[in-house]
């Protein structure tokens, strides 16, 4: 099974700053990487597919880049609803394996 | 609006049976896998796997295999996981979502998310 591990496992920021969040495979995944993000007490929000495809709706500061093993998510202005939890997911083959989560709270 | 709608919270006794229900529309059912997840309070998320609602097909993680069951009716775009031999820590909030078959873009859409409590 491949795993996921994202880092850091905790964030604290402000309004208006720019975080990265960092997911690495076990196994090179090409491209098949995608970013949630999860409100508490809601289900995960698709943001990001196939690494760095911005999914119909979401703002523009949120990007993703990587290949491979190693991937990363952007968000370039942080606004108040994206204070919550991220996930990153391997669609590269079953079992489609999650990151541990990352959560992203204000400062 | 394209949606999954999934049944209301449970609560089963350790040993029992649950089945939870997925209903989809907007779109065309058999065009899209649908993966379960899980979610412990408090923990991330865990995929327990996914149905091909077109040829009934399923892949389960080995975590669950034997004791997960994934059943699909096209007639109402209706999936099922149904999971036995419940436990304590099966208690979770279990989603169903949607991941289109010609290519691996992620999980789209969501259901609202089912409680499954454990407890004797």
């Amino acid at each position: 099974d491949i795993q996921m591990t994202q880092s850091p496992s905790f964030l604290s920021a402000s309004v208006g700053d720019r975080v990265t969040i960092t997911c690495r495979a076990s196994q090179s995944i090409s491209n098949f990487l995608n970013w949630y993000r999860q409100k508490p007490g809601k289900a995960p929000k698709l943001l990001i597919y196939a690494a760095s495809s911005l999914q119909s709706g979401v703002p523009s500061s949120f990007s993703g880049s990587g290949s491979g093993t190693d991937f990363t998510l952007t968000i370039s202005s942080l606004q108040p609803e994206d204070f919550a939890t991220y996930y990153c997911q391997q669609s590269y083959t079953t079992p489609r394996s999650f990151g541990q989560g990352t959560k992203l709270e204000i400062k | 609006q394209v949606q999954l709608v999934q049944s209301g919270a449970e609560v089963k006794k350790p040993g029992a049976s649950v089945k939870v229900s997925c209903r989809a529309s907007g779109y065309t059912f058999t065009g899209y896998y649908i993966h379960w997840v899980r979610q412990a309070p408090g923990q991330g998320l865990e995929w327990m796997g996914r149905i091909n609602p077109n040829s009934g097909g399923t892949t389960f993680a080995q975590k669950f295999q034997g004791r997960v069951t994934m059943t699909r009716d096209t007639s109402s775009s209706t999936a099922y996981m149904e999971l036995s031999r419940l436990r304590s820590d099966d208690t979770a909030v279990y989603y169903c979502a949607r991941e289109v078959t010609s290519t691996a873009r992620g999980l789209d859409v969501w259901g609202q998310g089912t409680t499954v409590t454990v407890s004797s």
